[in-house]
């Protein structure tokens, strides 16, 4: 079945400097990779995604990026804030189940 | 446009005990997903419903617990004789097709005592 592995576990920058997590899967038949934000007591918040008929996608301040042949998408956060700082969690799709797979999170730090 | 909503948000019950938990999807969304979140991990799919069908639980212990979607009102997670390893943030999706936007409640965040 799909992995999906998250790196790094934790993130610090200082505002205003850009941070990037990235994720690597495994099963070549997904095609749909959402990214979510979770901060503390509170449910995971959809905020991109990106589908494999797509190389990369922008919203504002964040972009995420998809290299299919390498199995491999990244989010990119620019001029970070502290309301930023929460726990970044990446996640794919088959397309064969119904079910996402999640990366182990990574626990942004944003310093004001 | 009202999101995902689950209750209750925090549940406490002794070892034995039983535990509910219930999710209502979005408005117009009819496939609804549990995950379970272990503190400091991330989320584990345990069972994916449609209205009156269970269309995979291959995420779900096969014993204790059961999950269902009625025709009217939430879908259930039940969780039968609870043990302390029971203890997690329960969390439940929805989305108006499979493959589409999956959308995440606030949780449940079950203790067992």
């Amino acid at each position: 079945g799909e992995n999906v592995e998250q790196h790094p576990s934790t993130l610090s920058v200082q505002e205003g400097d850009s941070a990037v997590i990235k994720c690597t899967y495994s099963d070549s038949a997904s095609n749909y990779f959402p990214w979510y934000k979770q901060e503390l007591g509170k449910g995971p918040q959809l905020i991109i995604d990106i589908r494999s008929n797509v190389g990369e996608k922008k919203d504002q301040r964040i972009a995420v990026t998809l290299n299919k042949t390498a199995k491999h998408f990244s989010l990119h956060i620019t001029e970070t804030q502290p309301e930023d700082s929460a726990v970044y969690f990446c996640a794919a799709w088959g397309g064969s189940q119904g079910n996402l797979i999640f990366g182990k999170g990574t626990k942004l730090s944003v310093k004001p | 446009n009202a999101g995902v909503m689950q209750n209750p948000r925090h549940l406490v019950r002794r070892r034995g005990q039983e535990a509910r938990l219930r999710c209502s999807p979005m408005k117009g969304h009819s496939h609804v997903y549990w995950y379970r979140q272990l503190p400091e991990e991330g989320l584990k799919f345990m069972v994916y419903l449609q209205k009156e069908n269970i269309i995979d639980e291959s995420g779900m212990p096969k014993e204790r617990f059961s999950a269902e979607f009625p025709k009217e009102g939430p879908s259930i997670l039940r969780i039968q004789q609870v043990v302390r390893g029971d203890s997690a943030a329960y969390f439940c999706a929805s989305s108006q097709v499979m493959g589409d936007e999956q959308y995440f409640g606030p949780g449940t965040r079950l203790t067992v005592t």
